[in-house]
Order: C-alpha cells, then structure tokens, then sequence
C-alpha cells in the first residue's frame, strides 16, 4: 500500500523569505500523481500544485514551486516570497494513475506553516 | 452558490441521537468522497460514490451510512456515535476518479459527539 510521509509538523518562516516543505512517499507504480493542498484556519482546503510523476520537469504555481524527485520518492513544497496569507495547514497527497477504489488521494499528515510578519 | 458546501457547518449530538450530514456540489463532477479529519492523523477516506463506481472504505464503522441520491448531492446518516467518532468531516468532489483531476473540498462539519 501507499503511504505518504510529512516528517515536519510545524515549520516557520519569515515574512518574504522561502521555506521548503517535505514529503516523501512510498509506492511500486511508476505512474501516479502528486499533490499539495492548503488549509488554512477554518478555510476551505484548496489545490496548491499538482505534478504527474511522469513529467520530469518540476511543477510551478506562481511563488510555489517543487522539487519532484522520483527515484529518492521526494515531492518538497518551496514556498517564495511568504506572505502573511499562506499560513496554514499543507497537506502532500498521492493519487495511483488506476483510477476506481485505487485512484483516491492518500494524505500525509501535514505541516503547519506559520508566517511571521 | 458555486463550488462544494456542507451543511450543517457544526454539529453537537449525543450518543443515541440519529443526524444527517449534507454535501451539494454545484461544479458537474461526476464523483463525491466523504473524508474524516482527526487531530495529529492524516485525512482518512469514508466513502466514494460517482457515476461509474461506487467504492466503500470496509473500516468504516456501519454507524455512518453514506447516500447518494444524485451526482450532486451527498449524505452521511449518523446514528449511535462514539466520542472518538467528533472530527472535521470534510467533503469533497471531482469531475471522476481517474487522472489528475484535483478534489474540491467543501468547508467541513466540525462534529461533536458527547
């Protein structure tokens, strides 16, 4: 079975300074799909950024950004230029390319991301 | 009202009570998932209902019932809770179980099990 792992689960940074989140995951496929989702304090939880594992180029979003690394199974969030608003909960999240009872998303964890001003 | 909403938003019940948890998705997906969110787990999938399949996560507890009336509508019956049972039960949908497609999730119902 998958398994997603958040090893960080506050992290801090300063106010227009980058800070990178971690997640590595487990798995046998070769073709599956990564995620980071927000949730910010009793917001909705919304999609960050996507990455299909057979890309190899690293997915980016405006000021987020990742570093996919598909033999070491790592999908880190950078986080550019922090701002007050991207305090929250992160989420990393695997989804099997199967779809059917396969093909949900597998959530680690999380990280809780403060920001200070 | 655009995107996925939950009723009610909170939720306070006793152990015999019988309550119903509501999800309406007003974006055309073809497929609905109740989640379970409990502090310091990862998110836990319930359920997940769509046009094509329906597919049922066998560790949950036959305390909560899943329906599925339409494509746009979902329910999470609750009757004879536990305590362990109060969390953040989160709704989401997506326009099918296959691809990248991303879940949107609906706001929660933050449930409390006395």
């Amino acid at each position: 079975a998958q398994t997603v792992t958040q090893s960080q689960p506050e992290m801090s940074v300063q106010e227009a300074e980058t800070v990178t989140l971690s997640c590595t995951y487990d798995t046998s496929e070769s073709d599956y799909y990564l995620f980071w989702y927000k949730q910010p304090p009793s917001r909705q939880m919304i999609l960050v950024i996507r990455q299909e594992a057979y890309k190899q180029q690293n997915a980016t979003e405006n000021r987020f950004s990742v570093n996919f690394q598909k033999a070491a199974k790592s999908f880190s969030l950078k986080i550019s230029d922090s701002q007050l608003g991207d305090a929250a909960m992160y989420f990393c999240a695997y989804r099997t390319s199967y779809g059917g009872s396969q093909g949900n998303l597998i959530f680690g964890k999380g990280t809780k991301l403060s920001v200070k001003p | 009202e655009t995107g996925v909403t939950q009723t009610p938003r909170h939720l306070v019940m006793g152990m015999t009570n019988k309550k119903s948890l509501k999800c309406e998705q007003h974006l055309g997906h073809n497929a609905m998932y109740w989640y379970k969110q409990s502090a310091k787990k990862p998110l836990e999938l319930m359920f997940v209902y769509s046009l094509e399949e329906r597919v049922e996560n066998n560790s949950v507890p036959s305390r909560f019932s899943p329906e599925c009336p339409n494509s746009s509508h979902l329910f999470l019956h609750l009757h004879t809770l536990q305590p362990e049972d109060s969390a953040l039960y989160l709704c989401a949908s997506s326009q099918s179980l296959r691809g990248a497609g991303e879940q949107y999730f609906g706001p929660g119902t933050r449930l409390t099990v006395t």
